[in-house]
């Protein structure tokens, strides 16, 4: 069976300040991606980047990044130079090669603050 | 950019109604899914539709739901004798394959509330 768990509720921050969003999961696949949604105040989900269990090279968007380490099973988000508009719920997903489905994880409530 | 496009985006029903939500998947898409996010919580997988039947469901999709596609474009999730419990947000998505390489996106989401 497939988890995933984001173990940050809430996280709040001053903007411009650099945030990272947790995530862990848990496969027996050994083919994989990884996603990160957000969900904004207005409710819609957006999708932000997508990662396969084949790379786990570290990449940059934009002020966003992720680091995916097989090793921990880990994939976690980073906004740098985070801002007001980036206020949200994010959350973290999975999906293997033998289900069509996401599995979501809780969901991180970040806070950005002036 | 195309979108998944939902409707209504508020359904308010009374218990023991029957509801139908409606999507239009993105043109060129062939995986469909429903998903619920009951307030608060995690986003929950329902189903996924492909070639005109469901290729899985998950243990909530039980026998009070179902989900059909009457025509070319549109994808419809139905609630029998609705319950208090199923107010939440459904979200239907589409995707071009059903491997996770193509990422779901996601419609703006129906708030469905039972009274």
């Amino acid at each position: 069976a497939q988890k995933v768990t984001q173990a940050q509720t809430e996280i709040s921050v001053v903007e411009k300040e650099d945030v990272t969003l947790d995530c862990v999961y848990e496969t027996r696949d050994t083919t994989y991606y990884l996603f990160w949604y957000k969900q904004p105040p207005s409710g819609e989900l957006v999708f932000l980047i997508r990662r396969n269990s084949f790379d786990e090279q570290n990449e940059i968007s934009g002020r966003y990044s992720w680091n995916f380490q097989k090793s921990t099973s880990s994939f976690n988000f980073t906004i740098t130079a985070s801002q007001v508009v980036d206020s949200a719920v994010y959350f973290c997903a999975l999906h293997t090669g033998t289900a069509s489905k996401l599995t979501f994880g809780t969901g991180t409530r970040l806070q950005v603050t002036l | 950019e195309p979108e998944v496009t939902q409707t209504p985006s508020h359904q308010v029903t009374q218990m023991g109604q029957e509801v139908i939500l409606r999507c239009v998947p993105i043109s060129n898409h062939l995986y469909f899914y429903w998903y619920r996010q009951i307030l608060g919580q995690k986003v929950e997988f329902l189903v996924s539709f492909y070639n005109n039947e469901i290729s899985e469901k998950s243990e909530i999709f039980d026998d009070q739901f179902s989900v059909e596609r009457p025509d070319g474009s549109n994808f419809t999730l139905k609630i029998r004798s609705t319950k208090l419990e199923d107010s939440a947000m459904y979200f239907c998505a589409s995707s071009p394959t059903g491997v996770g390489a193509q990422p779901q996106h996601f419609g703006d989401g129906t708030r469905l509330s039972i009274l």
